[in-house]
């Protein structure tokens, strides 16, 4: 069946940097768009960042824009998130999410990991 | 930014009783929007898309309804699995999700 592993968070000091990684299986992982949500302790969810099947299209949020990047190597069927320049308000855990279909923006989230926790404090 | 507003923040039933969320955009989303259950400690799974449709696996009980700016989401006799946080999600424009409503045990 379809499976999203995340890896890679922990506690990092603000300004400092993580990348985050997701396994995918079960599904031929470079026919789908793939996004990044997070959601802070207790609160709800916020889209991150999305790459298209290929690669090549990326779109952030404006919270995340200019220091966070979303890539992919679809030899390994794997997705990233480099985050640069950490602050305390991207505490949260950070889920990788599939697109139902191949075009994100004509598509909806699903399914979703089980999440990385990232904590930002000094 | 599209704003999406769910209410009420807190739902308090009992099993087998009707359940009904709302969702109001802050400008038309036409049907393009989704609903998640998210369970204690666990993910959220994909409910309903594009307004209406259930997503694979999803039971009958659950419908929803809407287009333009305002949408419900309708659980028509609860199950004690049921009781979770519920979040609207649009893809007019970006991507954004509502604050959620919480479905509790009363």
């Amino acid at each position: 069946q379809v499976q999203l592993v995340e890896s890679g968070g922990g506690v990092v000091q603000p300004g400092r940097s993580l990348r985050l990684s997701c396994a995918a299986s079960g599904f031929t992982f470079n026919n789908y768009g793939m996004h990044w949500v997070r959601q802070a302790p207790a609160k709800g969810l916020e889209w991150v960042a999305v790459v298209s099947y290929d690669g090549i299209t990326k779109y952030y949020a404006d919270s995340v824009k200019g220091r966070f990047t979303i890539s992919r190597d679809n030899s390994k069927d794997t997705l990233y998130l480099q985050m640069n320049s950490l602050r305390a308000e991207d505490t949260a855990v950070y889920y990788c999410v599939r697109c139902t279909g191949i075009i994100c923006s004509s598509s909806w989230f699903d399914p979703w990991g089980q999440g990385t926790l990232v904590t930002v404090s000094s | 930014e599209i704003v999406l507003t769910q209410s009420p923040a807190t739902l308090s039933l009992s099993p087998g009783e009707r359940a009904t969320l709302s969702c109001r955009a802050s400008q038309s989303v036409t049907s393009y929007l989704a609903w998640y259950q998210q369970r204690p400690g666990q993910a959220p799974r994909l409910l309903i898309y594009d307004a209406s449709n259930r997503a694979t696996g999803i039971p009958a009980r659950f419908s929803g309804s809407g287009s333009g700016t305002d949408f419900t989401l309708t659980i028509s006799s609860l199950e004690p699995e049921d009781f979770a946080v519920y979040y609207c999600q649009q893809r007019s424009n970006s991507y954004t999700f509502g604050q959620g409503t919480k479905l509790e045990i009363k």
